[in-house]
């Protein structure tokens, strides 16, 4: 299996802050990366496929980077709304493992 | 816009199979491009990617749960099942039915609301 490393798991900042959350796997999986945000009870978020496509109606503060093994998440002006935990998953090979996820706390 | 929506029972007792159903709306489980997935998270953990079906058929699963699983489904009435064999309580969690889009390189776009799922006697 890809082993998908997920770093810090917890993160604490203000509210417009710049943070980055990084994803690193086992092995390459190329561009194969996708972040999810998770808010408490409830199902997760997609916000960024292929590394670094935002999906439709996610705000361009979140950026995503990366190829091969290394992948930052990256949000610029922290809104109240962006604490929340996040999670990055490979798609690169079944099974698609995710990372541990990263809680953003205030 | 499509949606997915979990049910099954809310309580397992051990050794039991664990049966869950998700219905689909406002898309085809026929549909190529459409990975009909299995997602798991136990109370205060991480994601873990149980499987899928697609293709009219065809599925993949995690091997850490090893023959346990069964993902399948009824295209007659667009909705997919999973079932869980020999429950422990390690099996407990809230379990989500998500659409895993391979347009994008396998990502998980729909999410159902999730149902959790306790296995204890």
């Amino acid at each position: 299996d890809i082993q998908v490393t997920q770093f810090p798991s917890s993160l604490s900042a203000s509210v417009g802050d710049r943070v980055a959350i990084a994803c690193r796997a086992s092995q390459t999986i190329r561009n194969f990366l996708n972040w999810y945000q998770q808010k408490p009870g409830k199902a997760p978020k997609l916000l960024i496929t292929a590394a670094s496509n935002l999906q439709s109606e996610v705000p361009s503060r979140f950026g995503g980077s990366g190829s091969g093994t290394d992948f930052t998440l990256t949000i610029s002006g922290l809104q109240p709304e962006d604490f929340a935990t996040y999670y990055c998953q490979q798609s690169y090979f079944t099974p698609y493992t995710f990372g541990q996820g990263t809680k953003l706390q205030i | 816009q499509v949606q997915l929506q979990e049910s099954g029972p809310g309580l397992v007792k051990p050794s039991q199979t664990l049966s869950l159903t998700c219905a689909v709306s406002g898309a085809s489980l026929t549909s190529g491009d459409n990975y009909w997935t299995w997602i798991r998270q136990q109370p205060g953990k991480g994601l873990e990617w149980i499987g899928y079906i697609y293709d009219n058929g065809r599925t993949s699963h995690s091997p850490s749960l090893k023959s346990r699983v069964t993902i399948s489904a009824d295209t007659s009435k667009n909705q997919f099942s999973l079932r869980l064999n020999s429950a422990t309580a390690a099996d407990s969690a809230v379990y989500y039915c998500v659409r895993g889009l391979i347009l994008t390189g396998y990502s998980l776009d729909y999410w159902g609301q999730g149902t959790l799922v306790t296995v204890s006697s």
